[in-house]
């Protein structure tokens, strides 16, 4: 158990729908990143928030947004979805606030979303 | 665009054969780390290698980074059943916060 926790697990939707996926890090870590893995990609880095702000940018599509709340939870909020939307979506903390401080990244277990 | 590729793909070997799994790009890292994943889990980290030219061992794990800090290796000795997993690298940037994972080595030891 790494201490961070995704939720749903699984979440069935169709074309054109709006959901939102949550992530609790663990107790005392700062920093929550999103990726966005699937078979063909790969594990895509998708937003990184630390203590509430956005610290950096990837892939991330205009279509999907994030933030993270005064209590360190985060969410990322996948509006108008497509069929290529269908994927494992991980949430991962880490206690620093800059990756060039070789912070472990601890991942919840995903989130499947399928859209059908 | 910082990208991580690894080879190979995938890899079936049988117990106790020895392997490498490759991560390189052509950008350079501050930091390289990899994780291992299994199915219905997020990856979990196995090493973290800063220095260029450092080598970690790791049991039966050998990682080495390149000197030039842009690829690194993975070697497994004697390789068991329970090492059967999805071999991930990620590059730490060097003057940013991302984390960039390569597609990952699908790795299978045969008993």
């Amino acid at each position: 158990d790494s201490g961070v926790t995704q939720t749903p697990k699984h979440l069935i939707t169709a074309t054109g729908q709006r959901v939102t996926l949550r992530c609790s890090p663990r107790s005392g870590d700062l920093s929550v990143y999103w990726y966005q893995q699937s078979l063909d990609q790969g594990l895509q880095f998708l937003i990184q928030y630390y203590n509430g702000e956005e610290r950096a940018k990837g892939n991330i599509l205009e279509r999907f947004s994030a933030q993270q709340f005064p209590d360190l939870h985060s969410e990322l909020n996948l509006s108008s979805l497509e069929l290529g939307d269908s994927a494992l979506y991980f949430c991962a903390s880490s206690v620093r606030a800059s990756a060039s401080n070789t912070g472990e990244l601890f991942f919840g277990e995903g989130s499947r979303l399928t859209v059908l | 665009t910082q990208l991580l590729e690894q080879s190979p793909q995938f890899l079936s070997i049988q117990e106790g054969e020895n392997l490498t799994v490759y991560c390189n790009s052509s950008s350079v890292f501050s930091s390289l780390q990899w994780y291992r994943q299994e199915p219905g889990e997020g990856p979990v980290l196995l090493v973290t290698v800063v220095t260029g030219g450092e080598v970690k061992k790791l049991k039966r794990l050998t990682f080495q980074f390149g000197d030039a800090r842009k690829d690194s290796s993975l070697h497994i000795t004697a390789a068991q059943p329970g090492d059967t997993g999805l071999y991930l690298c990620a590059g730490v940037g060097s003057g940013d916060d991302k984390i960039i994972f390569g597609k990952g080595t699908r790795l299978h030891i045969l008993p």
